[in-house]
């Protein structure tokens, strides 16, 4: 059981490119988030969905965008990449439902840096 | 912003119990005590919850105070590989997570 998986594992971008982190999980989760961290702070969460087709903001949404076509697959988008992007980004998931714990699992991150 | 108060860094020494308070005094009743935990450079691995019982999984025990206001982790016999990033997070069931900086836990060879 591969878990959440994320890609690339690091990656150098010019200002003003574009990328898409990918984020897979396994686990027929209905919930997968998005979350970055700067240096010496905790995850701020920057989109999540509830399930395939629905997608909502969380604290830091500007300068991204997601998608959810399937349940296993989560993309992040930078449009136009900002020196402000430079973080580590994390993919999350769980499950939902009466019986559920609702534990969040976590990727490896995606080590970004916008020059 | 985050609904709980942890230290900033505490230190342990290897094999003692690490324990490491939180407080949450604004805890409303449908709201649970969650703990992860951040090992350098890795996303953040789930520990143990509770919403009013203590609690204790393979990994550690949870001590929620009778009032909820407060609680406290305990990793019984300490080791290296438990210096990391922990976070206190209070939340509803399937409400989102909201990280706080946690407390930087040093296990002291």
């Amino acid at each position: 059981n591969a878990g959440v998986t994320q890609t690339p594992k690091f990656r150098i971008l010019k200002i003003g490119q574009s990328m898409t982190l990918q984020c897979t999980q396994d686990m027929n989760h209905n919930y997968m988030y998005w979350y970055r961290q700067d240096p010496g702070m905790g995850l701020k969460l920057i989109y999540y969905s509830v399930g395939a087709g629905i997608t909502d903001k969380g604290e830091v949404p500007n300068g991204y965008n997601v998608s959810r076509s399937t349940t296993e697959d989560f993309p992040l988008r930078l449009e136009l990449a900002a020196p402000s992007q430079t973080s580590v980004y994390f993919c999350a998931s769980k499950t939902s439902g009466v019986m559920a714990k609702n534990i969040q699992y976590f990727g490896a991150g995606t080590r970004l840096s916008v020059l | 912003d985050a609904k709980t108060t942890q230290p900033t860094s505490m230190d342990c020494a290897e094999g003692r119990a690490a324990n490491l308070p939180c407080n949450h005094s604004t805890i409303s009743g449908n709201e649970y005590v969650y703990w992860y935990r951040q090992i350098h450079s890795q996303g953040p691995q789930y520990i143990i919850h509770g919403l009013k019982n203590n609690e204790t999984n393979e990994m550690a025990s949870l001590i929620i105070t009778e009032d909820r206001k407060s609680s406290t982790l305990i990793l019984p016999h300490a080791t290296l590989r438990d210096t990391a990033v922990y976070y206190c997070i209070v939340r509803e069931r399937d409400d989102k997570i909201i990280f706080g900086k946690g407390t930087r836990l040093h296990i002291l060879p």
